[in-house]
């Protein structure tokens, strides 16, 4: 079936770094895609979407792009700080009874060093 | 507003136990859903309600049933506890044609 993925387990960067998080998904028909972080002992937050339509958004310090040419994702922060620390997960969703399903990739854990 | 609430936080099972997962919310949201967590691994859907009375299985249902009574809550059963359920449960709830999802806390289960 479908998967999503990402290409590093583990991201180091030092405190006031740009960091970026990569994502590989495969379904050419999933139109709408998230970004999530989880901290150590909490539920997955949301960070920032995209929809198929679009090949970049930015947010306060992120921004994610999507090239559907080669089905990348990825998510970009800026100036690194160490709350940033967690793991990201991306997901790819399908709409389903009139809401979106999304199906997660493993995560990227994103280290921030003082 | 409290969001989305999870009881118990622990659990402690032991195998063919049985028990029910709390999830709650305060948004008055439509969708609500149910994922596990194993390590090194990301979410993978169980069982999923877009209102009240209505559920569907997602991509790992087996050894979970689910019910929909009202719009607050989605309780997650487990009839008779497996050592492969032991995993971290996370209950998520969002809006209708909205894809942003909102995350319990979590509840770490251990199955014996």
């Amino acid at each position: 079936g479908e998967s999503v993925g990402l290409h590093l387990p583990t991201l180091s960067v030092q405190e006031g770094d740009n960091s970026i998080i990569n994502c590989a998904y495969s379904n050419s028909a999933s139109d709408y895609f998230i970004w999530y972080k989880q901290e150590s002992g909490k539920g997955p937050q949301f960070i920032i979407d995209i929809r198929s339509n679009m090949d970049k958004r930015q947010g306060q310090r992120v921004t994610v792009l999507l090239n559907k040419t080669v089905k990348h994702l990825s998510l970009q922060i800026a100036a690194t700080q160490p709350g940033d620390s967690a793991v990201y997960f991306c997901a790819e969703t399908r709409r389903g009874g009139g809401s979106y399903i999304p199906t997660f990739g493993r995560g990227t854990s994103l280290i921030v060093h003082p | 507003n409290a969001g989305v609430t999870q009881t118990p936080k622990f659990q402690v099972l032991k195998t063919g136990q049985s028990m029910t997962l709390q999830c709650a919310q305060d948004m008055n949201h439509e969708y609500m859903s149910w994922y596990r967590q194993d390590p090194g691994m990301g979410l993978r859907l169980i069982h999923y309600s877009v209102g009240a009375g209505i559920t569907d299985q997602g991509e790992v249902p087996n050894g979970y049933n689910v019910s929909r009574s009202t719009t607050e809550d989605f309780p997650l059963r487990l009839l008779s506890a497996a050592p492969s359920q032991t995993s971290v449960y996370f209950c998520a709830s969002s809006k209708l044609g909205l894809e942003t999802q909102y995350f319990g806390p979590g509840t770490r289960l251990l199955v014996l």
